[in-house]
């Protein structure tokens, strides 16, 4: 079975300094990550990739993220915040391998920017 | 633009009482999912068609059925709501499986009284 964890309900930031989401994940296999965000009632947004090749990977908005696969890790980063960065972010997981097409959540990370 | 488009928006409905939640899609992917997800919960799948195909999630109720006429159009039938099943229900599609991106759409608030 494929997990996520985002160990963290809310990350708290300064406007102007990095930031960083965590996530970490579980597949019998090797990992498709993505990272998506959600505004309030609105449907989920996505922001970037990890398929294969570079560990670090760029999306939307300034928004890039690494993976290590040795932590299974692949955190969320941004060089320098913005209040319009505030949202929910959730990291999701599918196992190359096989098993469920659709994608496995974290429970989302509240991100809140403070001007 | 093209997108994923969900009707309605919010919907009330009886406990018991049989309500449909629609999504359309003008981005001609061949994969459509549904998803629950309850306040200050993660998107949980539901199933997923993948062009007629439907593949539904072992714990998925019964109570949850869906339907998929043609590309651009997806159903969710609930049979007979329950509190259980207020959420938010958010309609997903993909150009094809596992690699690639899900599109959301911007979701139907349910409420059962």
């Amino acid at each position: 079975a494929q997990s996520v964890a985002q160990p963290e309900d809310q990350v708290n930031v300064a406007e102007g300094n990095p930031l960083t989401v965590k996530c970490t994940y579980s597949v019998s296999g090797n990992p498709y990550l993505f990272w998506y965000v959600q505004y309030p009632n609105r449907g989920l947004q996505f922001l970037l990739k990890y398929i294969t090749g570079d560990n670090l990977v760029k999306g939307s908005y300034g928004f890039e993220a690494e993976f290590n696969k040795s932590q299974t890790s692949f955190h969320l980063k941004k060089p320098s915040a913005l209040v319009s960065d505030s949202a929910l972010y959730f990291c999701a997981v599918r196992d190359v391998e096989g098993g469920a097409d659709g994608l496995t959540f974290g429970k989302g990370t509240h991100l809140i920017i403070q001007p | 633009d093209a997108m994923v488009i969900q009707n309605p928006r919010y919907q009330v409905t009886q406990f018991g009482k049989p309500v449909t939640l629609s999504c359309s899609q003008t981005l001609n992917h061949n994969v459509m999912y549904w998803y629950q997800q309850k306040s200050s919960q993660a998107p949980k799948l539901l199933f997923h068609y993948y062009d007629k195909d439907f593949n539904n999630e072992a714990d998925t109720p019964d109570n949850f059925q869906s339907r998929r006429p043609n590309t651009s159009f997806c159903f969710l039938d609930i049979r007979s709501p329950g509190l259980g099943d207020a959420a938010m229900y958010l309609c997903a599609t993909s150009q094809g499986q596992f690699r690639y991106e899900q599109y959301f759409g911007p979701g139907t608030r349910l409420t059962v009284t």
